[in-house]
């Protein structure tokens, strides 16, 4: 499934760069979705945006900052992270933040060294 | 906030066998899915089936079925007649309804049950 993509799709970054993760949805849907993913904890919600708007921040640390240009494309800019912030970065998208069904990307897999 | 749980870190089962996978939840409201995500080694999260909380009836998708009992907080998975293209993580996940007083968007994920088809 092509819905949604991410790049890059591997990652490695040190702690004193500055690096921006991209997604985006051909499917025309209006909300949009971080979550992370590390070993052996659940997917944490990160961030929504509903039309370009963030509605939601799951007190996720300021040197994680998303990025909503449009409703097709959703950034994650990352700087001065920390070696526990290597993780699996998904993205999603459904039609409204009303709708069930969320469709994810195929995830960057972000090492900080 | 609402808490999903997974007790079985990895099953195993033998091709063409079923296997049912646990999952639990807590929540205090009463507007609510719930789903199951597959997530092969490609990564990519894939929606398996869901299940609406004011619906009685057990969702089903082909060999896919669902066990909900909502007193009990209970969402078990069921996999009939198991295929090698079942093997992947399962994650159980819980969003707030549209009617259950601004919960929040996104998806509470369980830790997930490891698949593994024996041949």
């Amino acid at each position: 499934e092509t819905g949604v993509t991410q790049t890059p799709r591997h990652l490695v970054m040190g702690m004193t760069n500055k690096k921006s993760l991209k997604c985006e949805q051909h499917l025309g849907h209006n909300a949009m979705y971080w979550y992370k993913q590390s070993a052996k904890k659940p997917l944490e919600l990160m961030f929504v945006y509903s039309l370009e708007e963030r509605v939601e921040n799951n007190s996720v640390p300021s040197r994680f900052s998303p990025e909503c240009p449009n409703s097709s494309h959703l950034f994650l800019h990352l700087h001065t992270l920390q070696p526990e912030d290597s993780a699996l970065y998904l993205c999603a998208s459904s039609q409204d933040r009303q709708g069930y069904k969320q469709y994810f990307g195929p995830g960057t897999r972000l090492t900080v060294t | 906030a609402q808490t999903v749980t997974q007790s079985q870190p990895e099953m195993s089962v033998q091709e063409a066998e079923t296997v049912t996978l646990s999952c639990t939840y807590d929540t205090s409201e009463s507007d609510y899915y719930l789903f199951w995500y597959k997530q092969p080694p490609s990564r990519q999260m894939i929606l398996v089936i869901r299940q609406e909380a004011y619906k009685q009836q057990n969702a089903t998708e082909n060999r896919f079925s669902v066990n909900f009992q909502k007193a009990a907080k209970s969402f078990s998975l069921k996999i009939s007649d198991s295929q090698l293209g079942d093997a992947a993580m399962y994650f159980c996940a819980y969003r707030s309804g549209p009617n259950s007083g601004g919960g929040a968007d996104g998806l509470t994920f369980g830790k997930g049950t490891h698949l593994i088809i024996q041949p």
